[in-house]
């Protein structure tokens, strides 16, 4: 079966860093990604990574290990527009069709 | 540049009746997946279209049924609805000869059956 785990919901203070968990089990990958979502808002593309290690871009950066079936979102020097959820999602087919989890909802408090 | 444009934004229907949600590519996208997001949860894949085809299909019922126009452009429809259809349904495009992550998400259409 298809399975992607995430925490629920996390809490960090302004200008922390945070690091978000995503575990993996499916038939096939073809890549793993990252989306911030907003409340009532469509999810914005964060990351993408085929390959094992790190992948920095700005404040956010994403890890995978394929062996492992894991990756994480580290966010840093948090601010308050962070708060939002984060869903980590695995591409198991070359069309692109994506496998999400249920999403980590993250608030920023000052 | 226009994103993905979709329509309406909020839908208000009786339990069995039919409706039909719309989706605008992204200029230069010509694939577009249909996605049901229960609130609190991540996105569920619906199906796929490309080249006015289905593709490739999630596990839904057949009483979710959709179309892709010459345009690129596309239509989701759901039969006889029943309450827990009411989630947002999001239309995210691609292209397909661009690279793998090139997936852009519209603001979606929150149905409310009642």
């Amino acid at each position: 079966g298809q399975n992607i785990d995430q925490p629920t919901e996390m809490t960090a203070t302004e200008g922390a860093i945070v690091q978000i968990n995503c575990t993996y089990q499916t038939s096939g990958f073809n890549g793993l990604f990252w989306y911030q979502q907003h409340a009532g808002e469509a999810p914005t593309f964060l990351s993408y990574n085929v390959l094992d290690g790190l992948e920095e871009k700005g404040r956010f950066s994403s890890f995978l290990s394929r062996s492992k079936g894991y990756s994480y979102l580290l966010l840093k020097e948090l601010q308050m527009k962070d708060s939002a959820s984060y869903l980590c999602a695995v591409s198991t087919s070359g069309y692109n069709k994506l496998i999400f989890g249920a999403g980590t909802r993250l608030a920023v408090h000052p | 540049d226009a994103g993905v444009t979709q329509s309406p934004t909020h839908l208000i229907k009786t339990r069995g009746q039919q409706v039909t949600l719309r989706c605008s590519p992204k200029s230069g996208h010509d694939t577009v997946s249909w996605y049901q997001q229960a609130l609190g949860q991540g996105p569920q894949f619906i199906f796929q279209y490309y080249e006015e085809e289905e593709r490739q299909r999630g596990n839904f019922p057949d009483r979710f049924s959709g179309h892709q126009f010459p345009n690129y452009s596309s239509e989701l429809n759901v039969n006889a609805l029943l309450l827990g259809d009411s989630a947002l349904y999001l239309c995210a495009s691609s292209s397909s000869t661009g690279a793998n992550y090139g997936y852009t998400f519209g603001s979606g259409t929150r149905l409310t059956v009642v």
